[in-house]
């Protein structure tokens, strides 16, 4: 079973509000990865990291911001909550090139309503 | 750019029944191909995947998938049905080099009936 964490699992909070989704992985991962899945539809990658100190920008456009201090975690901010922000949000990680072909680890996931 | 089509949405399936769930990609390139699973409030969980070698695929709970480079598919089966695998049925595809992103279908719900 892979090792990967979400806080909080669920979270209602009002519009304007600065929030923050943990994600954390015990499995030594250089790769992390946020995706967003609304209801009913695809997962879009929004946000990626090759290891610690990179990030980089998804496929598809957010507002949300990420941060990689250290390898095991990978937190995303929404410096300003919307209602249009209301989603799943699910975290990865995932093995090196050669280890598993880019077998990805999902965590559980955070689904955000945004009053 | 890679895209992952799912053919049918919804799936219906009387328990103990065979089921083949269809997924169809696009690529320019070499790719992996993975079939994940997602219950309820939960995240994916990997039933699945295709690397090389043999286009017979076997994964866990009893599924398997069958890699076609011509027709650039990977169909997803499973002989006999349980209620327990009612489930979200995602395919998702990535490519060899570079961030490996996954590109994933828009899924498809299994649903057991007794």
């Amino acid at each position: 079973e892979a090792d990967i964490y979400q806080t909080p699992r669920y979270l209602v909070i009002g519009t304007g509000k600065k929030i923050t989704l943990e994600c954390s992985q015990t499995m030594g991962h250089d790769k992390m990865y946020w995706y967003q899945q609304d209801p009913g539809m695809e997962l879009h990658l929004i946000h990626y990291s090759y290891g610690v100190n990179s990030t980089e920008k998804g496929d598809l456009s957010s507002e949300s911001t990420v941060s990689r201090i250290r390898t095991e975690h990978f937190p995303l901010t929404l410096e300003s909550a919307r209602p249009s922000h209301t989603s799943q949000y699910l975290c990865a990680s995932s093995d090196p090139p050669g280890q598993g072909g880019n077998e990805q680890f999902f965590g559980p996931g955070t689904r955000l309503t945004v009053l | 750019a890679q895209s992952v089509t799912q053919l049918d949405s919804q799936v219906p399936v009387f328990e103990e029944a065979p089921v083949e769930l269809r997924c169809n990609y696009s690529s320019s390139v070499s790719v992996y191909l993975f079939w994940y699973v997602q219950y309820p409030n939960q995240g994916l969980q990997l039933l699945l995947k295709y690397l090389s070698g043999s286009t017979l695929v076997k994964g866990i709970n009893g599924f398997e998938a069958d890699y076609n480079k011509s027709q650039t598919s990977f169909h997803l089966r499973k002989p006999s049905v349980h209620i327990s695998d009612t489930a979200e049925y995602v395919c998702a595809v990535s490519d060899w080099g570079g961030a490996q992103k996954l590109v994933f279908g828009q899924g498809t719900r299994l649903t057991i009936n007794p």
